[in-house]
């Protein structure tokens, strides 16, 4: 199976600041990559699919790049309610699999 | 507007069964693959499985093939988990999602504690 590392495990920043995260997988998923948002006692937000497309109503200040094996997703400025952990998903291979998340604290 | 809710979690003890079902509404149900993923207390996110639109094509996680059986019931708009011989690692949240790829949206989730 496709193992996704994601790194760093927590990101502390303030808002305002620039956040990047990055997501790298075992072997080549194209370019199918998820990100998704997950805030405390919620479910899972799609923001990114196939590696840079917004899912719908996902701010523009949310970036992503990358094909192969490398993938990052940016956050331009932070805003209070960006603070949350962050997950990437590979929708290349069966079975689906994700990373381990990256948890963006405020410092 | 695209809703997802999920029912049937609860406590049950080690080798036991439960049912999870996820009513659908807001799309057009019969089109969509669907999938279960699932989440263990302060823990990441795991595949569970997926169905096809149809009903016809399954796949499982290999934690789960064998003792998990995904079905939908397209004239309900629902999908259902059957889970049998059910083990301590099992504790978790359960969340379906729209889709066999990347999942969108999320219901938000029901809880199964394996528990003696």
């Amino acid at each position: 199976e496709v193992v996704l590392t994601q790194s760093p495990a927590t990101l502390s920043l303030s808002p305002g600041e620039r956040a990047t995260l990055s997501c790298r997988a075992s072997q080549s998923v194209g370019i199918y990559l998820a990100w998704y948002q997950q805030k405390p006692g919620q479910a899972p937000r799609l923001l990114i699919y196939d590696t840079s497309n917004r899912a719908t109503g996902i701010p523009a200040r949310f970036l992503s790049s990358g094909s192969g094996t490398d993938f990052t997703l940016t956050i331009s400025s932070l805003e209070p309610e960006d603070f949350a952990v962050y997950y990437c998903q590979q929708h290349n291979n069966w079975p689906r699999t994700f990373g381990q998340g990256t948890k963006v604290e405020v410092k | 507007e695209v809703q997802l809710l999920e029912s049937g979690g609860g406590l049950v003890q080690p080798g036991g069964s439960l049912r999870l079902s996820c009513a659908a509404s807001g799309f057009t149900f019969s089109s969509f693959a669907m999938s279960w993923v699932r989440q263990a207390p302060g823990k990441g996110l795991e595949w569970v499985s997926t169905i096809s639109s149809s009903g016809d094509i399954t796949d499982y996680a290999d934690s789960v093939k064998g003792r998990f059986t995904i079905s939908r019931d397209n004239s309900k708009n629902t999908l259902d988990l059957q889970m049998n011989s059910l083990r301590a690692e099992d504790t978790a949240v359960y969340y379906c999602g729209k889709g066999p790829g990347f999942f969108d949206p999320w219901g938000r989730g029901t809880l199964v504690t394996v528990s003696s």
